[in-house]
C-alpha cells in the first residue's frame, strides 16, 4: 500500500525567508510524486510532479522538490516567502493499487507568513 | 481557475437527510473523480467516473453513491447524513481513464451536517 508522510503540520515563516516542507512517502516501486497547494476557498492546485529522471523537479510560483530515494522524501523548496504564499500544501504518491492508478495525499502542511 | 465547476458551494443540512453534489468536469475531460476531504481522514479517494462509467472505487461509504451522466457531469449522492460526513468534498476532472495524474480540482462543496 502506498502512504505519505507528511510531519509538519503548521509551519510559520518570515516573508523573503527560505522554506522547506517535509514529505516521506511508502510504496513498493518508484513512485510519482506531487505537492498540490491549496488556498482558502480554492480546490487543489499542482505545483510540481516527479516521474522519473532528474531527481530536482522545478515547478510553478518558485517551487521546487528533490527526489531523494534512499530516503523516500520528496521535499518542497522555495528560496524566499511571499506573502501570497500562505496556504495548505499537499504532498501525494502515485502508482498502481488494485488494478488502477491511484493517488495518496499526505495530511497536508499549513504555511504562515508573517511580515 | 481550473475549469472545474462545482455547486453548490455550502450546503447545511441536517442528520439523516440526503443531499446531492454536482460537478462539471472541464470540456474535453471524460473522467470525473470525488474526494471528501476532512479534518480526521484528509484528502480522501471516493470514486472515478470514466464517460459513464463507474471506474476506481475508494473509500466511498455504502451510503454515498455517484453517477456520471450522458453530458459528463457528475453527482455524488450521500444519503443518511450523520455529522461525520461534515467535510469539503472536492471533484477532479482528468481527459484520460488513467490520466489520474493529471486531474484538475474543483474549488470544492463544503458539506455541513448538524
Amino acid at each position: 500500500a502506498q502512504s505519505v508522510t507528511q510531519p509538519d503540520i503548521h509551519i510559520t515563516v518570515s516573508e523573503g525567508a527560505s522554506l522547506e516542507l517535509r514529505c516521506n512517502y511508502s510504496y513498493g516501486a518508484t513512485p510519482y510524486l506531487f505537492w498540490y497547494v491549496q488556498s482558502p476557498g480554492q480546490g487543489l492546485q499542482l505545483l510540481l510532479k516527479y516521474f522519473s529522471g532528474d531527481t530536482l523537479v522545478q515547478g510553478i510560483k518558485g517551487f521546487e522538490a528533490e527526489f531523494k530515494r534512499s530516503q523516500s522524501s520528496f521535499n518542497l523548496r522555495k528560496p524566499s516567502v511571499h506573502w501570497s504564499d500562505a496556504a495548505e500544501y499537499f504532498c501525494a504518491v502515485g502508482g498502481l493499487s488494485g488494478g488502477y492508478q491511484k493517488v495518496t495525499f499526505g495530511t497536508g502542511t499549513k504555511l504562515q507568513v508573517i511580515p | 481557475d481550473s475549469g472545474v465547476t462545482q455547486t453548490p458551494k455550502h450546503l447545511i443540512t441536517a442528520t439523516g437527510q440526503r443531499v446531492t453534489l454536482r460537478c462539471s468536469p472541464r470540456s474535453g475531460d471524460l473522467s470525473v473523480y470525488w474526494y471528501q476531504q476532512s479534518l480526521d481522514q484528509g484528502l480522501q479517494f471516493l470514486i472515478q467516473y470514466y464517460n459513464g462509467e463507474e471506474r476506481a472505487k475508494g473509500n466511498i461509504l455504502e451510503r454515498f453513491s455517484a453517477q456520471q451522466f450522458p453530458d459528463l457531469h457528475s453527482e455524488l449522492n450521500l444519503s443518511s447524513l450523520e455529522l461525520g460526513d461534515s467535510a469539503l468534498y472536492f471533484c477532479a476532472s482528468s481527459v484520460g481513464a488513467d490520466s489520474i495524474y493529471e486531474q484538475y480540482f474543483g474549488p470544492g462543496t463544503r458539506l455541513t451536517v448538524t
